[in-house]
């Protein structure tokens, strides 16, 4: 299994409140990638980055910032949570951007936002 | 934009038969297509992964292959086995940015 963690694993949390969630690697990867699913919807890529303070917005970044200040660590900050980013988020790796390159997935982390 | 589709959304077997999972995409402007699995509250687990120039992968007993022109994969499993239960998603990576744009899955159940 690819060094991926991701913390917590599950949160409850109330409406209007920030949250953080946590991706950390062990593979030194260059790409790191924040995705949702939810039912209906799929995965869908919230942020990703390229590198150090490299990063880019993806198909629902509304609502999250996020920030990557080591190559291990890759932060998904919920500003002010609403009860539509209830979801399970889940971190993804990838050494580089290569048509060869797969994705490596962390285990997830179950969101609740009341 | 990308849409992926996957049929069927559900598909329940006797072990040992063989199979086959769909999926679409309505833009073939793409660099691969892989296949991934997740297990309930799991993360995926990627299987398989066809190039845009490639027309089929193998590994084990899975094969992928890849109708670029036509817009449309499939995976093949071949003596399908309890453990082979579980959700399998296809994703696209478009040549326009670093993207996967996914499929909702098809959950297979294989049934002892």
């Amino acid at each position: 299994d690819a060094g991926i963690t991701q913390s917590p694993r599950h949160k409850v949390t109330e409406t209007g409140t920030p949250v953080t969630l946590r991706c950390h690697q062990t593979e030194n990867h260059r790409y790191m990638y924040w995705y949702r699913q939810d039912p209906g919807h799929g995965l869908r890529l919230i942020h990703y980055s390229y590198g150090v303070k490299d990063t880019d917005k993806g198909e629902v970044s509304d609502g999250y910032s996020v920030s990557r200040s080591k190559t291990e660590d890759f932060l998904l900050t919920l500003e002010s949570a609403t009860s539509s980013q209830t979801s399970v988020y889940f971190c993804a790796i990838s050494p580089q951007d290569l048509p060869t390159d797969t994705q490596y997935f962390g285990p997830g982390t179950r969101l609740t936002v009341l | 934009k990308q849409e992926v589709t996957q049929i069927p959304a559900a598909l329940s077997v006797p072990e040992g038969e063989n199979l086959v999972l769909n999926c679409s995409f309505t833009d073939s402007a793409i660099y691969n297509l892989q296949w991934f699995r997740q297990d309930p509250g799991k993360g995926l687990t990627s299987l398989l992964l066809i190039q845009s120039s490639q027309r089929e992968q193998t590994s084990g007993r899975l094969n992928a292959s890849l109708d670029k022109s036509s817009g449309r994969s499939t995976l093949y499993i071949a003596a399908s086995q309890p453990g082979d239960s579980a959700t399998y998603l296809c994703a696209v990576k478009e040549t326009s940015g670093s993207r996967l744009t996914f499929g909702e899955g098809t959950q297979l159940t294989v049934n002892p």
